[in-house]
């Protein structure tokens, strides 16, 4: 069955230091691929997608996520964490099967000051 | 522009009783589902609908029965509420498979 999971449940960084979130997808078929961020008590909102364009692609509030086939990852990053940045992020993936989406277990990011 | 609108916020329940979570969309998306979050499982498709007039179920559906009422319209229903469905609902909707899927602010559910 298709999955995808990220490693790491919660991630703790500093402030001013890289975010790295991991994501990986278990499918030989390249998928479309979503990271979507939620803050507490709110639903997700997009922070960018892969849809089979530029392998790197940039999303909102400064985060990149790097498209790899050979690693079938999808990593996210931020090069330098904000205490806004804190929040649960989702790696998600789709095999255009009526939109359905199919999302990781979500990795809960903390930053220290 | 509300987006995905959800209705209620916060319910609770006892054993055996029946609810119907709403949703409505103003975006004149084709496409809409209904996610469960449960604490270190992400979101897991309950049902979902690619067009008016037509659901299928996801991952978990059971329990669960949906109606896609119109285009904008998507209700889903426990008829015989259990703990096992405490849980936090999310109903989204996208005009396609490689478009943003948006999503609402979710219902809270606690199933005494």
């Amino acid at each position: 069955a298709q999955s995808v999971t990220q490693l790491g449940s919660h991630v703790s960084v500093s402030e001013g230091a890289l975010v790295l979130l991991r994501c990986n997808y278990s499918s030989s078929v390249p998928p479309y691929l979503f990271w979507y961020v939620q803050y507490p008590n709110q639903g997700l909102q997009l922070l960018l997608k892969y849809t089979s364009a530029a392998t790197l692609v940039k999303g909102i509030n400064g985060f990149e996520a790097e498209f790899k086939k050979s690693e079938t990852s999808f990593h996210l990053t931020k090069p330098s964490a904000h205490m806004s940045d804190a929040a649960e992020y989702f790696c998600a993936v789709s095999y255009n099967q009526g939109g359905k989406l199919i999302f990781g277990q979500g990795t809960e990011l903390s930053v220290k000051p | 522009n509300a987006g995905v609108t959800q209705t209620p916020k916060f319910q609770v329940l006892k054993t055996g009783q029946s609810m119907t979570l709403q949703c409505a969309q103003d975006m004149n998306h084709n496409s809409m589902y209904w996610y469960r979050q449960d604490p270190g499982m992400g979101l897991r498709l309950i049902y979902y609908s690619a067009s008016e007039g037509t659901t299928d179920k996801g991952e978990v559906p059971n329990g669960y029965n949906v109606s896609r009422l119109n285009k904008r319209e998507f209700s889903l229903r426990l008829e015989s509420a259990a703990p096992s469905q405490t849980s936090v609902y999310f109903c989204a909707s996208t005009q396609g498979a490689v478009e943003t899927q948006y999503f609402g602010p979710g219902t809270r559910l606690l199933v005494l």
